[in-house]
């Protein structure tokens, strides 16, 4: 079945580096979404990518979906301490199912 | 207003014991999930219902049973409650059965003693 595989698993920055999280699916994805989960909430959505090759950014946040459309990324440029939490990615095959990869748990030394 | 509503927060419960969760959501989305978050924050899908038509429905155990009395409302009742049940329940809904963007409730934090 498919597959999605996310890494790291877990980062520790210091305040203001940067930060990357990378997913990779088995097989081709119809769309790709990500999702924050602060620590003690819910995931909540943040962004779905649709096209080969797409970026897509949110103030410090920056969106990719590869060309190839099995892969993705998140970047956050300068971290603050808001930016804590759980950054999962989810792909859509077409089948109706929503796969999560497993997660980057992103925490910050001030 | 609450999007998507789930109840109770916190369930502690023993070993062999039936317990239910609720889940309300006045967004008008026709489908609703149930997840399973496990200790290492891993979240599977369990169920799915489009207009209370189950659609999706992973490799659960028996003991779990969903029940959706109407689009808005998806419930999960598990029965003889193991040790591994153990987990955070979200509820979650979408516009429809293409799942995209996915609004979870706040999760049921379910403790099997």
């Amino acid at each position: 079945g498919q597959q999605v595989m996310q890494i790291p698993q877990y980062q520790h920055v210091q305040e203001g580096e940067d930060f990357t999280t990378y997913c990779n699916s088995s097989t081709t994805l119809s769309n790709i979404q990500w999702y924050k989960q602060r620590p003690g909430g819910h995931p909540v959505f943040l962004i779905q990518l649709v096209k080969s090759g797409e970026v897509k950014k949110q103030k410090r946040l920056t969106f990719q979906f590869g060309e190839a459309k099995k892969n993705s990324s998140l970047h956050i440029t300068a971290t603050q301490t808001t930016d804590v939490g759980t950054y999962f990615c989810a792909g859509h095959s077409g089948a109706q199912k929503l796969v999560f990869g497993q997660g980057t748990r992103l925490t910050i030394n001030p | 207003d609450t999007a998507v509503s789930q109840t109770p927060k916190y369930l502690v419960t023993q070993m062999g014991n039936d317990k239910s969760i609720k889940c309300e959501q006045n967004l008008g989305h026709d489908t609703m999930y149930w997840y399973k978050q496990d200790s290492k924050k891993f979240l599977k899908i369990m169920f799915s219902y489009n207009n209370k038509e189950l659609i999706i429905n992973e490799t659960v155990p028996n003991r779990f049973s969903p029940k959706s009395p109407d689009k808005a409302h998806l419930n999960l009742h598990i029965n003889s409650l193991e040790l591994g049940d153990s987990a955070v329940y979200f509820c979650a809904s979408s516009q429809d059965a293409r799942s995209e963007k996915l609004f979870f409730g706040s999760g049921t934090q379910l403790s099997v003693l």
